[in-house]
């Protein structure tokens, strides 16, 4: 079974940094990109950030250009993302969501950027 | 950037009764494979996204036939043949061919 379990979310003040983990089981990691996609509160569903899934290559959503890093472990089949100079904007759910066509979603982790 | 736009943006529907939702892209979505990478997720209330429907009309994995879907461009379409009270919730479509990934405003399904 597929298993994508992101966790490191939380309350952060405005301007701090906060890391993101998604864990993923269940898949042969190392042969998926792999995304970030958010939800802010009541809204809709924003595409921020992919890595390839040799982690050769990155791209990622203007708003978060950067600020933000995506980084993955093939070894620990783990999948992270850094966020910088938080702001309000940045409150969402964060989903890790696999391949390019986004096949399969984790539960997702809130981040709330708040003072 | 593309933008998907969707319509109507609240659809209410009695049970059994088919639902449609649009999905309009501001550039075609032909790749230069000859694929479309036009995909619909669906968003139950309180839970994460699932896809549906990949590259226009390919269902994935355990979705019922009740849904389909059809279109090709710029002009697509997500169709519920007869909708279940387990249909409640968002529905998006999103693109993939062009850079970055766009997703429509979402759909919100109800039932009447």
């Amino acid at each position: 079974e597929v298993q994508l379990a992101e966790s490191g979310g939380g309350l952060v003040q405005p301007g701090g940094s906060l890391r993101l983990s998604c864990a993923a089981s269940g898949i042969t990691f190392k042969t998926y990109y792999m995304n970030w996609v958010r939800q802010a509160p009541g809204e809709g569903l924003v595409w921020v950030s992919r890595i390839k899934n040799d982690g050769s290559g990155t791209s990622y959503a203007d708003s978060v250009k950067g600020r933000f890093t995506i980084s993955r472990d093939n070894a620990t089949n783990t999948l992270y993302l850094q966020m910088n100079s938080l702001t309000a904007e940045d409150t969402a759910v964060y989903y890790c969501v696999r391949d390019a066509s986004l096949g399969y979603w984790g539960q997702g982790t809130l981040v709330t950027v708040s003072s | 950037d593309v933008v998907m736009t969707q319509s109507p943006l609240s659809l209410p529907v009695t049970l059994g009764q088919p639902a449609s939702i649009s999905c309009r892209s501001s550039q075609s979505l032909v790749y230069s494979d000859g694929n479309t990478y036009l995909n619909w997720f669906q968003q139950r209330p309180g839970q994460s996204p699932r896809r549906l429907i990949y590259k226009v009309s390919n269902r994935d994995s355990g979705v019922p036939d009740r849904f389909s879907g059809s279109g090709s461009g710029t002009d697509f379409t997500l169709k519920i043949s007869r909708v279940e009270a387990d249909d409640v919730g968002f529905y998006y479509c999103m693109q993939a061919t062009h850079w970055p990934p766009a997703f429509g405003q979402g759909t919100k399904l109800e039932i009447k």
